[in-house]
């Protein structure tokens, strides 16, 4: 059974540091992985996909890498903002259409 | 606004009632999907729809839930005889139909509804 966890679990960082969220999976046998931002009381907001056969995506001040043999991916966000503060949560895509997602990290970043 | 939307945003019921929410997808995705996320956790897989076939279902979906997707366009889950447990954020996705033999395609969020049973 897939296993999705994050570390760490929050995190609170003054603006401007650059920072790692770190995810890992227990089963590499994953079709793709999705990161996501989510601010308290909405949705999710899609931030980056990563296939299978990738090893990394960037978006802006967004990087994400996936190593799938260790089964682990990173989020490095690059001279955090306030408004990067969110809970981030990670999600694999195995051979069923499903997400399974890890329970997120919390982010704060202060001024 | 072209992405998925849900309705009611916040529902707000006795323990015993039944509630309904829907969801409507992005236009043309032809997957649909359910989760269920409760406080602190991250989303659970409730149900997902190809077109209007429901083709998997999670345990968590027990009896009193049911999800219907007619005409492949909007979907409805209802929650029958409410309980306190089921309190929870719930949320739909949708993703493109995908390349033959792809299975990469992002799934889109929607706001979530809201639900307390009180």
């Amino acid at each position: 059974k897939q296993e999705v966890t994050q570390i760490p679990a929050a995190l609170s960082v003054p603006e401007g540091e650059n920072l790692v969220l770190n995810c890992s999976f227990t089963d590499s046998a994953i079709y793709n992985l999705q990161w996501f931002r989510q601010d308290p009381g909405k949705g999710l907001t899609s931030l980056l996909l990563i296939q299978s056969s990738q090893r990394e995506q960037t978006s802006g001040r967004l990087n994400a890498s996936l190593d799938k043999s260790s089964g682990r991916s990173t989020l490095y966000i690059a001279a955090s903002q306030p408004g990067d503060s969110a809970t981030y949560l990670c999600a694999v895509r195995d051979s069923s259409y499903k997400l399974i997602f890890g329970s997120g990290t919390r982010l704060l970043v202060r001024p | 606004d072209t992405g998925v939307s849900q309705d009611p945003r916040h529902k707000i019921t006795k323990r015993g009632q039944n509630v309904t929410f829907r969801c409507d997808p992005i236009s043309e995705h032809n997957r649909l999907y359910w989760y269920r996320q409760t406080l602190g956790q991250g989303p659970e897989f409730l149900t997902y729809f190809q077109n209007e076939a429901q083709l998997e279902k999670s345990r968590l979906l027990s009896d009193r839930f049911s999800a219907e997707r007619p005409k492949g366009s909007f979907s409805t889950l209802e929650i029958q005889r409410t309980e306190q447990g089921d309190s929870a954020m719930y949320l739909c996705a949708s993703s493109p139909r995908s390349a033959s033999g792809s299975f990469g395609y992002e799934q889109f969020f929607g706001p979530g509804t809201r639900l307390t049973v009180l």
